[in-house]
């Protein structure tokens, strides 16, 4: 069981390239997310998913997009990178609401500069 | 804007003295507040958490104190060890339109313990 995984762990790129971060989750949530974690600022919610096939924009959604498939996968998307989008990149999935817990559980991280 | 507010930024305790650690939010509507850790190159992981129904919720050397007319609550780790030494993010959440959980971040603190 390995929880949440992410793809890659660390990724530079130059200005205007365009990526996909992978994320992975073995534990059959229906919920996942995607944020960003920069310096003094926290982790703020780029964008969630509340079911395979369904998106949703959080607080930080420019520049971004997602896709989420099949329900154990989430992928993030960067379309043309820019520096302000050198971040630490979390993704995190839960399980239907109703449950015993509302955990999140959050992947390693993935690094990624942008020069 | 920032919905919630945390301090310190950095923390330096002694091995076995009390670590605390402040959160202040602004939204009445939150009603799930967890305390994530998250040790370096690691993704954040729930360490306890507290609804507003009570004011007080005790796992080991860890209590969350809740004061929900203050709208503040915070984090006490007893006894602290030096492998408590992390960075702690306090959150609040609310039940999004499709009942999944919507978590806001505090900003952060880093906890060094000291022998």
């Amino acid at each position: 069981n390995a929880g949440v995984t992410q793809t890659p762990k660390f990724r530079v790129l130059k200005t205007g390239q365009s990526m996909t971060l992978l994320c992975a989750q073995d534990m059959n949530h229906e919920y996942m997310y995607w944020y960003r974690q920069d310096p003094g600022m926290g982790l703020r919610l780029i964008h969630y998913s509340v079911g395979e096939g369904t998106t949703a924009k959080g607080e930080v959604p420019d520049g971004y997009n997602v896709s989420r498939l099949k329900k154990q996968n989430f992928l993030l998307g960067l379309e043309s990178a820019a520096p302000s989008q050198t971040s630490v990149y979390f993704c995190a999935s839960s399980p239907f609401a109703g449950g015993s817990t509302d955990t999140q559980y959050f992947g390693p991280g993935t690094r990624l500069t942008v020069l | 804007q920032q919905q919630v507010k945390q301090s310190p930024q950095s923390l330096i305790v002694q091995k076995g003295g009390i670590s605390i650690i402040n959160c202040a939010y602004e939204n009445t509507a939150f009603d799930y507040f967890p305390w994530y850790q998250q040790f370096p190159g690691k993704g954040p992981a729930l360490l306890i958490a507290i609804r507003p129904d009570v004011s007080e919720k005790k796992e080991g050397r860890f209590t969350i104190s809740f004061n929900k007319s203050a709208k503040q609550f915070s984090l006490h780790i007893m006894d602290s060890q030096p492998g408590d030494s992390a960075t702690y993010f306090c959150a609040a959440s609310m039940r999004g339109n499709f009942g999944n959980e919507k978590l806001t971040f505090g900003t952060g603190t880093r906890l060094t313990i000291i022998p």
